[in-house]
């Protein structure tokens, strides 16, 4: 069960939009289409953004939209805001009861 | 709206037990749909799952953490908990509860530090 592979850090200006991607297995991601996006402000604790690839919960703004192909999730985030800094986890369902989470990545609004 | 809350020891030694509990309010942890689980984030690293548990007393454990954790539910208090036997450095992590519903973790406790130090 290794973690999902995500970029270390991605950066964008105001207004713009950037896209994380999140890469795993024939055994998660590309099976199950139960991938999950958190957004972490620094010592805060994870909220969810997406779920199940695509939906969001209420309250999350449509500037963020998932999407997925393959073994390849990815998170959107789109007219790029200065409270968007944060990092990014992606999480997978992998089977057998099991969730696998990726490293993280650190967005950075130039 | 529901909350969670972790409590426990900050500090624990080498080879101890690690337990924590979280506290649910605002609802209901027998309610069927939901799982609560445990989830840690070692300094400046992603999340990892360590397992979660339904209030009927099922629980799936993360395979490599398996042979140390437990956890277990109080349905009368509104808490579940977490037991990591023989902890070492490597257990030193930010500790967060978390409710899994729709297949994703969507209402978090703050977390809580544990660090493993003699």
């Amino acid at each position: 069960q290794s973690a999902l592979t995500q970029p270390a850090s991605v950066s964008g200006s105001p207004g713009q939009s950037i896209t994380i991607s999140c890469t795993g297995t024939s055994s998660d991601v590309g099976t199950y289409n139960v991938v999950s996006w958190y957004q972490q402000h620094p010592g805060k604790a994870p909220k969810l953004m997406i779920y199940e690839v695509t939906k969001r919960p209420s309250g999350v703004s449509n500037r963020f939209s998932g999407s997925k192909s393959g073994n390849t999730a990815s998170l959107t985030i789109s007219g790029l805001q200065t409270e968007d800094e944060a990092d990014y986890h992606c999480c997978s369902y992998a089977g057998s009861g099991t969730w696998v989470f990726g490293g993280g990545t650190k967005l950075t609004v130039l | 709206q529901v909350q969670l809350r972790e409590s426990g020891p900050g500090l624990v030694k080498p080879s101890q037990t690690l337990s924590l509990t979280c506290t649910v309010s605002g609802g209901s942890i027998s309610s069927g749909f939901h799982y609560w689980t445990w989830i840690r984030q070692h300094p400046g690293e992603g999340l990892e799952s360590i397992g979660y548990i339904h209030y009927s007393g099922n629980t799936n454990y993360n395979p490599s953490l398996e042979s140390r954790v437990t956890i277990s539910v109080d349905t009368s208090k509104d808490q579940f908990s977490l037991n990591l036997s023989a902890v070492t450095a490597a257990d030193t992590a930010v500790y967060y509860c978390a409710r899994l519903a729709n297949d994703a973790f969507d209402i978090w406790g703050q977390g809580t530090v544990v660090t493993v130090s003699s």
